[in-house]
This record gives structure tokens, sequence and C-alpha cells, in this order.
């Protein structure tokens, strides 16, 4: 079955540090892939996605890269702030499995001042 | 900006009890999910509705939840008899047509 693996946290980062946190994925068909984000007591917000190889997904300064031949989406950000810190969640999903979620298992972001 | 509801925001009760929970999704939205999400861990999809009709149920613990939405709008997930282990955030998310799901503010259960 399909599954996302993404790199366990937490992740402690300076204000204005580079932000890189690694996502694979395994799938049968083409998925589409995600990063939601959350926050404390929140339920999860969609932070970027792309739905086919090569497209870039970003907003609010994160960038992912939708890569097949590595079956990878690994989130970047360049200059995080401390309004950054959260859970991060990479996701997929396919057309036909009714469009239902996969996600790993999340990646803590503490960014300190 | 439209919004998924859900209440309550917490809900604490003691084992063997009943529960329930409540999620309007965004109007025009056909496609209504409810995930469970254990503390530390990514959510997992216990159903999903298309309208009213169920499309995946799967790995709901069916002995013991229970999902309806009757008019293919709101939708109420229950648990009968609650057990300790089923303390965590409980997510309802909506799409329309296209596949971005987007989720409401959870349910978080404590069982005692």
């Amino acid at each position: 079955g399909d599954s996302v693996t993404q790199m366990e946290g937490p992740v402690t980062l300076s204000e204005e540090a580079f932000l890189t946190i690694n996502c694979t994925y395994t799938a049968t068909g083409y998925p589409s892939l995600f990063w939601y984000v959350q926050y404390p007591g929140e339920g999860l917000q969609l932070l970027l996605k792309a739905t086919k190889a090569d497209d870039k997904g970003s907003n609010k300064g994160f960038e992912a890269t939708y890569r097949k031949e590595t079956t990878s989406f690994h989130l970047e950000k360049g200059s995080v702030q401390v309004s950054d810190s959260a859970v991060y969640f990479c996701a997929l999903s396919e057309s036909n499995a009714g469009n239902m979620l996969t996600f790993g298992g999340g990646t803590r972001l503490m960014v300190k001042p | 900006e439209a919004e998924v509801a859900q209440s309550p925001r917490y809900k604490i009760t003691e084992k063997s009890q009943a529960v329930a929970f409540w999620c309007d999704p965004i109007s025009g939205h056909a496609t209504l999910y409810w995930y469970r999400q254990i503390l530390g861990q990514g959510p997992e999809l216990l159903v999903q509705f298309q309208d009213e009709s169920v499309v995946d149920d799967s790995q709901l613990p069916k002995d013991r939840f229970s999902a309806e939405r009757l008019k293919g709008v709101d939708s109420t997930l229950k648990i009968q008899p609650a057990e300790l282990g089923d303390s965590a955030m409980y997510l309802c998310a909506s799409s329309s047509n296209e596949e971005t799901q987007y989720f409401g503010p959870g349910t978080r259960l404590l069982v005692l």
C-alpha cells in the first residue's frame, strides 16, 4: 500500500536559518503530494501541494518540488521565523483510492529567537 | 473564508460511556472525511463519505464506532462504548471535486 516517510524531529533551528524537512513516498500510481502544518491544539492547514512530477508547490516562503525519480517531496524554506514553529506533515493522495490522504508521522519544528 | 466546523473542541469522558462528535463541512463540499490522530502521529482515515454514502470505512472499528451523514451535509461520529485507547484528536475534512482536503480544528478526546 501507499506510505509516506518523513524525517523524525524535533528539528531545532535558530531564526533565519535554512530549513529542510525530508519526505519520501511509495505509491502504486501517480499521487498528488501535500504538506500540511499543524499548530499546537489546532487542526491541519494546507501549506502547499503538487499534483504531477516536477511541479513545485510554494506558499509563505516554503517550497517543495515533486521528484518522481527519487519519490521525494522535501520541504524547504530559506529563512525560518519563530512563528514557523509547528508540526509539519507530508501526505499523498491517489484518485484511485478516493483521494484519501496518507500521512507521514510528522516533523516538529522548533525555531528559537 | 469558509471553514470546516467541528464540535465540541474538547471532550473528557469515562470509559464505557458514549461520545459523539459533529462536523459541518464547507458548503458545497460533497466529500467528507473523518480522521483519527493519536498524539505524536499522523492522522489516519476512519471513514469517507461521498454525499450521504459511505465510500470507505475499512479502518473504522465497527464494533464501537459509527458514522452518519444523513442529508449529505453535516456528519456525526459516535463511539460507544469509549475505551482508553480511543483518546486522540478526531479530525474532520471536506473537499469538493478537486482533491484538496480542508480540515476543521478537531475534537480532542480524553477517555479516563
